[in-house]
């Protein structure tokens, strides 16, 4: 079974400022199935990014993901306020169990 | 544009059982897969099963497996997941989330959730 981890554990930023997560999986991700989540307190997750890459439907074009095999990265280009939330990577596409990383909460410096 | 609908706040005795609803609405649910994730008080989140009602496949995962069961009633288009023997260990909000893919098997990938259902199991 796969094991995502994802660094660093926080970050503290401010608006307008550039991130950078990552997500590293134990073993190569098939197909590129790496999907990013942001998940803000007292709500649902929200899919932001599938197949490593592929922005989810609304997403705003700050968000991009790369990477294949075993590591990838979430980039928000420039932070604005409402993207201060936790994020989530996760494998899907094989068969279950579905696998989520630990998060990477970002908050306000 | 479909919506799911979740039931409301449990509180559980210890060694009780819970069941927990998840209505799609505003769309066709046909062909999709329904899944259950979990998250503990300021912890991450966790994939407990899922389901597929037109294609009969129920899938858990191995943490749960006897003790979970996840169901639909597709003429109501609602989706249930009964957890038993409760434990203070599940105390956390659960989430249904449709799976993105109509196929007959569970993708993983999921793009409309629930609102959320706080459980908390206490004495």
């Amino acid at each position: 079974e796969t094991v995502l981890t994802q660094s660093p554990g926080t970050l503290s930023l401010s608006p307008g400022e550039r991130v950078t997560l990552s997500c590293r999986a134990s073993q190569s991700v098939s197909s590129n199935y790496l999907a990013w989540y942001q998940q803000k307190p007292g709500q649902a997750p929200r899919l932001l990014i599938y197949g490593a890459s592929s922005r989810a439907t609304g997403i705003p074009d700050r968000f991009s993901g790369s990477g294949s095999g075993t590591d990838f990265t979430l980039t928000i280009s420039r932070l604005e306020p409402e993207d201060f939330a936790v994020y989530y990577c996760q494998q899907y596409g094989s068969s279950p169990p579905f696998i989520f990383g630990p998060g990477t909460k970002v908050d306000i410096k | 544009q479909v919506q799911l609908v979740q039931s409301g706040a449990e509180v559980k005795k210890p060694g009780s059982s819970v069941k927990v609803s998840c209505k799609a609405s505003g769309g066709t649910v046909s062909n999709y897969g329904f899944n259950w994730v979990r998250q503990a008080p300021g912890q991450g989140l966790e994939w407990m099963g899922g389901i597929i009602p037109s294609f009969n496949t129920v899938k858990y995962a191995q943490k749960f497996q006897g003790r979970v069961t996840i169901s639909a009633d597709e003429s109501t288009n609602t989706f249930y997941m009964e957890l038993s023997s409760l434990g203070s260990e599940d105390t956390a909000v659960y989430y249904c989330a449709r799976d993105i893919s109509t196929s007959w098997f569970l993708f993983g990938l999921w793009d409309i959730w629930g609102q959320g259902t706080l459980l908390i199991v206490s004495s």
